[in-house]
């Protein structure tokens, strides 16, 4: 069973454009929800993170949106570049275990 | 800083043979995991250890073991490699989960195939 549930598994955006992921969890006892960046042969890098107690963080071009009441929180990328280019994965954490989504392959054209 | 070191980087195994992923972290981390990433599926956590001495299940441990004797070293062994387990491996580190500055630390991965 997929805690953390991710969507869309690939995403095409133009160089400028947002890029929107989303993500979906059900266990309420969930209270950290980071968001990793991977590069093709790199491990997963800590991109930005949010707790429950707030409901948006920014970071440069990087924002989490929280919905605590639709258990969903989402990542925008603002003016996307080919820099940005790599899979995206939501998370999810309790006191001991980070769960991750599926994954978003995301490819920003020139 | 090496942060979290994995070694091998790739390796070719035969059925029924057995091997240990090396993991190694430097930064007094209390909490290693192991995970492993196929296509389309994420990551999913195959072991976790809250300390030296300490580990449990994650989501899919069978087939596998790990150890935790020490704090910077949290080996996964293979014992009878399955085509089912090729896969590229992750370890990773962090400070416990409700920490302030909670950050899950990951090595370069191993790629495994097995044949």
């Amino acid at each position: 069973q997929q805690q953390v549930k991710q969507s869309p598994q690939s995403l095409i955006v133009q160089k400028g454009g947002i890029s929107i992921i989303n993500c979906a969890y059900e266990n309420t006892a969930f209270d950290y929800f980071p968001w990793y960046q991977q590069f093709p042969g790199k491990g997963p890098a800590l991109l930005i993170a949010i707790r429950p107690d707030v409901s948006e963080k920014k970071e440069g071009r990087f924002t989490i949106s929280f919905n605590k009441s639709a258990k969903q929180f989402s990542l925008h990328i603002m003016d996307s570049q080919p820099g940005d280019s790599a899979t995206y994965f939501c998370a999810a954490s309790t006191g001991n275990q980070f769960y991750f989504g599926t994954g978003t392959s995301l490819t920003v054209i020139p | 800083n090496a942060g979290v070191t994995q070694t091998p980087k790739f390796r070719i195994l035969k059925i029924g043979q057995s091997m240990t992923l090396q993991c190694a972290q430097d930064m007094n981390h209390n909490y290693m995991y192991w995970y492993r990433q196929d296509p389309g599926m994420g990551l999913k956590l195959i072991y976790y250890s809250v300390g030296a001495g300490i580990t449990d299940k994650g989501e899919v441990p069978n087939g596998y073991n790990v150890s935790r004797s020490t704090t910077e070293d949290f080996p996964l062994r293979l014992e009878l490699a399955a085509p089912s387990q090729t896969s590229v491996y992750f370890c990773a580190s962090s400070y416990p989960p409700r920490a302030v500055n909670t950050e899950a630390f990951f090595g370069q991965g191993t790629r495994l195939t097995v044949v």
